[in-house]
Protein backbone atom coordinates (compact mmCIF):
# COMPACT_ATOMS: atom_id res chain seq x y z
CA UNK A 1 0.00 0.00 0.00
CA UNK A 2 1.41 3.76 -0.84
CA UNK A 3 1.86 6.04 1.79
CA UNK A 4 2.80 9.42 2.01
CA UNK A 5 3.64 10.96 5.07
CA UNK A 6 3.98 14.08 6.49
CA UNK A 7 5.65 15.51 9.49
CA UNK A 8 4.76 17.50 11.44
CA UNK A 9 1.12 17.68 11.20
CA UNK A 10 0.98 20.26 13.53
CA UNK A 11 3.34 23.04 13.66
CA UNK A 12 3.20 26.58 15.45
CA UNK A 13 5.90 29.00 14.86
CA UNK A 14 6.60 32.79 15.78
CA UNK A 15 7.40 34.75 12.79
CA UNK A 16 11.22 35.26 11.70
CA UNK A 17 11.59 31.65 12.56
CA UNK A 18 12.72 29.26 9.58
CA UNK A 19 11.35 25.49 9.47
CA UNK A 20 11.17 22.53 7.30
CA UNK A 21 8.56 20.45 6.38
CA UNK A 22 8.65 17.00 5.49
CA UNK A 23 7.27 14.50 2.86
CA UNK A 24 7.86 10.77 2.96
CA UNK A 25 6.51 8.48 0.50
CA UNK A 26 6.91 4.38 0.12
CA UNK A 27 7.17 4.05 -3.59
CA UNK A 28 9.50 5.16 -6.55
CA UNK A 29 8.23 8.19 -7.37
CA UNK A 30 10.08 10.80 -9.96
CA UNK A 31 7.23 13.85 -9.40
CA UNK A 32 6.37 15.44 -6.31
CA UNK A 33 3.69 18.29 -5.41
CA UNK A 34 3.23 20.62 -2.99
CA UNK A 35 -0.26 22.40 -2.24
CA UNK A 36 -0.94 25.19 -0.10
CA UNK A 37 -4.86 24.99 1.57
CA UNK A 38 -6.42 28.06 3.63
CA UNK A 39 -9.12 27.54 6.09
CA UNK A 40 -12.82 26.88 4.14
CA UNK A 41 -10.83 27.47 0.77
CA UNK A 42 -9.54 24.58 -2.09
CA UNK A 43 -6.10 23.40 -2.74
CA UNK A 44 -3.71 25.87 -4.71
CA UNK A 45 -0.96 24.40 -6.44
CA UNK A 46 2.71 25.45 -4.67
CA UNK A 47 5.63 23.66 -6.20
CA UNK A 48 5.74 20.61 -8.81
CA UNK A 49 9.16 18.80 -8.70
CA UNK A 50 9.80 16.55 -11.07
CA UNK A 51 13.62 15.40 -11.03
CA UNK A 52 15.89 14.00 -8.35
CA UNK A 53 17.25 17.04 -6.80
CA UNK A 54 15.09 19.44 -8.03
CA UNK A 55 14.58 22.83 -5.80
CA UNK A 56 12.15 25.34 -6.69
CA UNK A 57 11.69 28.74 -4.39
CA UNK A 58 8.85 31.29 -4.21
CA UNK A 59 9.45 33.65 -1.38
CA UNK A 60 9.82 32.03 1.43
CA UNK A 61 9.08 28.88 0.36
CA UNK A 62 11.72 26.64 -1.06
CA UNK A 63 10.70 22.89 -1.81
CA UNK A 64 13.06 20.37 -2.84
CA UNK A 65 13.02 16.89 -3.75
CA UNK A 66 15.42 13.62 -3.18
CA UNK A 67 13.92 10.44 -5.29
CA UNK A 68 16.37 7.61 -4.16
CA UNK A 69 15.59 8.70 -0.49
CA UNK A 70 11.88 9.04 -1.10
CA UNK A 71 11.83 12.34 0.73
CA UNK A 72 10.72 16.06 0.16
CA UNK A 73 11.26 18.99 2.22
CA UNK A 74 9.41 22.43 1.93
CA UNK A 75 11.39 24.81 4.18
CA UNK A 76 10.25 28.24 5.06
CA UNK A 77 12.24 30.81 5.82
CA UNK A 78 11.77 33.71 7.93
CA UNK A 79 7.96 33.06 8.41
CA UNK A 80 4.94 35.43 8.33
CA UNK A 81 1.79 35.04 9.69
CA UNK A 82 0.44 35.02 6.10
CA UNK A 83 2.14 31.53 5.33
CA UNK A 84 -0.52 30.28 7.94
CA UNK A 85 -2.35 27.31 6.07
CA UNK A 86 -2.45 23.59 5.46
CA UNK A 87 0.38 22.24 3.02
CA UNK A 88 0.09 19.13 1.65
CA UNK A 89 2.28 17.42 -0.88
CA UNK A 90 1.35 15.08 -3.32
CA UNK A 91 3.23 11.94 -5.38
CA UNK A 92 2.51 10.40 -8.78
CA UNK A 93 3.99 7.57 -8.89
CA UNK A 94 2.99 5.71 -11.49
CA UNK A 95 3.18 9.11 -13.83
CA UNK A 96 -0.40 8.31 -14.50
CA UNK A 97 -1.49 12.03 -13.41
CA UNK A 98 -2.89 9.62 -10.58
CA UNK A 99 -1.87 11.54 -7.05
CA UNK A 100 -1.87 10.40 -3.88
CA UNK A 101 -1.74 12.79 -0.55
CA UNK A 102 -0.37 13.24 2.69
CA UNK A 103 -2.26 14.10 5.60
CA UNK A 104 -1.21 17.44 5.81
CA UNK A 105 0.37 20.14 7.86
CA UNK A 106 -1.34 23.05 9.66
CA UNK A 107 1.24 25.66 9.89
CA UNK A 108 0.24 28.47 12.24
CA UNK A 109 2.43 31.57 12.57
CA UNK A 110 1.94 33.56 15.59
CA UNK A 111 2.81 37.03 15.29
CA UNK B 1 -6.68 31.22 -15.15
CA UNK B 2 -7.94 27.71 -15.49
CA UNK B 3 -11.16 27.41 -13.57
CA UNK B 4 -12.53 24.37 -12.11
CA UNK B 5 -16.18 24.72 -10.86
CA UNK B 6 -18.29 22.77 -8.66
CA UNK B 7 -22.07 23.12 -9.01
CA UNK B 8 -22.78 23.84 -4.94
CA UNK B 9 -20.56 24.63 -1.87
CA UNK B 10 -22.92 23.27 0.68
CA UNK B 11 -25.77 21.00 0.33
CA UNK B 12 -27.65 19.10 2.96
CA UNK B 13 -29.36 15.54 1.94
CA UNK B 14 -31.27 12.80 4.09
CA UNK B 15 -30.28 9.08 4.20
CA UNK B 16 -31.08 7.59 1.18
CA UNK B 17 -31.13 10.18 -0.99
CA UNK B 18 -29.29 9.98 -4.91
CA UNK B 19 -26.97 12.53 -4.66
CA UNK B 20 -25.58 14.03 -7.51
CA UNK B 21 -22.12 16.57 -7.79
CA UNK B 22 -21.49 18.35 -10.76
CA UNK B 23 -18.10 19.60 -11.81
CA UNK B 24 -16.78 21.35 -14.56
CA UNK B 25 -13.74 22.52 -16.17
CA UNK B 26 -12.84 24.92 -19.02
CA UNK B 27 -9.11 24.49 -19.80
CA UNK B 28 -9.58 21.20 -22.13
CA UNK B 29 -8.29 19.15 -19.11
CA UNK B 30 -7.71 15.15 -20.47
CA UNK B 31 -8.06 14.14 -16.52
CA UNK B 32 -10.47 14.53 -14.02
CA UNK B 33 -10.84 13.55 -10.32
CA UNK B 34 -12.80 13.01 -7.37
CA UNK B 35 -11.63 13.54 -3.89
CA UNK B 36 -12.97 13.44 -0.42
CA UNK B 37 -10.83 15.51 2.03
CA UNK B 38 -11.81 14.64 6.09
CA UNK B 39 -9.94 15.86 9.27
CA UNK B 40 -6.38 14.03 9.51
CA UNK B 41 -7.25 11.84 6.17
CA UNK B 42 -6.04 13.84 3.68
CA UNK B 43 -7.36 13.78 0.29
CA UNK B 44 -8.39 10.60 -0.84
CA UNK B 45 -9.09 9.36 -4.41
CA UNK B 46 -12.85 8.31 -4.85
CA UNK B 47 -12.52 8.15 -9.00
CA UNK B 48 -10.63 9.66 -11.66
CA UNK B 49 -10.74 9.69 -15.54
CA UNK B 50 -8.47 10.14 -18.17
CA UNK B 51 -11.02 10.54 -20.99
CA UNK B 52 -14.72 11.25 -22.34
CA UNK B 53 -16.50 7.48 -20.77
CA UNK B 54 -13.08 6.43 -19.24
CA UNK B 55 -13.11 6.29 -15.54
CA UNK B 56 -10.87 4.12 -12.98
CA UNK B 57 -11.28 3.63 -9.61
CA UNK B 58 -9.50 4.91 -6.95
CA UNK B 59 -9.03 4.13 -3.37
CA UNK B 60 -12.45 4.55 -2.21
CA UNK B 61 -15.10 3.73 -4.66
CA UNK B 62 -17.71 1.89 -2.76
CA UNK B 63 -20.92 3.89 -2.32
CA UNK B 64 -20.08 6.35 -5.66
CA UNK B 65 -20.46 6.14 -9.53
CA UNK B 66 -19.12 8.87 -11.70
CA UNK B 67 -19.96 10.04 -15.18
CA UNK B 68 -17.96 11.73 -17.84
CA UNK B 69 -20.12 12.49 -20.82
CA UNK B 70 -18.22 15.11 -22.38
CA UNK B 71 -14.74 16.15 -21.30
CA UNK B 72 -15.33 19.33 -19.29
CA UNK B 73 -17.92 17.27 -16.80
CA UNK B 74 -17.25 15.21 -14.03
CA UNK B 75 -20.36 13.74 -12.11
CA UNK B 76 -20.06 12.19 -8.87
CA UNK B 77 -22.90 10.39 -7.74
CA UNK B 78 -23.82 8.86 -4.06
CA UNK B 79 -26.34 6.15 -5.22
CA UNK B 80 -27.46 6.15 -1.72
CA UNK B 81 -26.13 8.51 0.83
CA UNK B 82 -25.36 7.75 3.97
CA UNK B 83 -24.04 9.53 6.95
CA UNK B 84 -20.61 8.17 6.70
CA UNK B 85 -20.41 10.19 3.15
CA UNK B 86 -20.81 13.32 5.11
CA UNK B 87 -17.73 15.13 3.90
CA UNK B 88 -15.78 17.58 1.66
CA UNK B 89 -15.56 16.46 -1.83
CA UNK B 90 -12.75 17.90 -4.07
CA UNK B 91 -12.95 17.77 -7.87
CA UNK B 92 -9.72 18.46 -9.60
CA UNK B 93 -8.51 18.57 -13.15
CA UNK B 94 -4.91 18.38 -15.11
CA UNK B 95 -2.94 17.80 -18.50
CA UNK B 96 -0.78 15.20 -18.62
CA UNK B 97 2.94 15.28 -16.62
CA UNK B 98 0.98 18.50 -14.54
CA UNK B 99 -0.44 19.31 -11.35
CA UNK B 100 -3.79 19.04 -10.44
CA UNK B 101 -6.01 22.03 -10.10
CA UNK B 102 -8.91 22.08 -7.49
CA UNK B 103 -12.59 23.36 -7.65
CA UNK B 104 -13.86 25.47 -4.66
CA UNK B 105 -15.39 22.10 -3.03
CA UNK B 106 -18.48 21.22 -1.86
CA UNK B 107 -19.51 20.11 1.73
CA UNK B 108 -21.77 17.73 1.88
CA UNK B 109 -23.95 16.74 5.12
CA UNK B 110 -26.01 13.40 4.83
CA UNK B 111 -28.41 13.96 7.60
Amino acid sequence: ELKVEQNPLFLSMQEGKNYTIYCNYSTTSDRLYWYRQDPGKSLESLFVLLSNGAVKQEGRLMASLDTKARLSTLHITAAVHDLSATYFCAVDPYNFNKFYFGSGTKLNVKP
Amino acid sequence: DVKVTQSSRYLVKRTGEKVFLECVQDMDHENMFWYRQDPGLGLRLIYFSYDVKMKEKGDIPEGYSVSREKKERFSLILESASTNQTSMYLCASSLQDTEAFFGQGTRLTVV
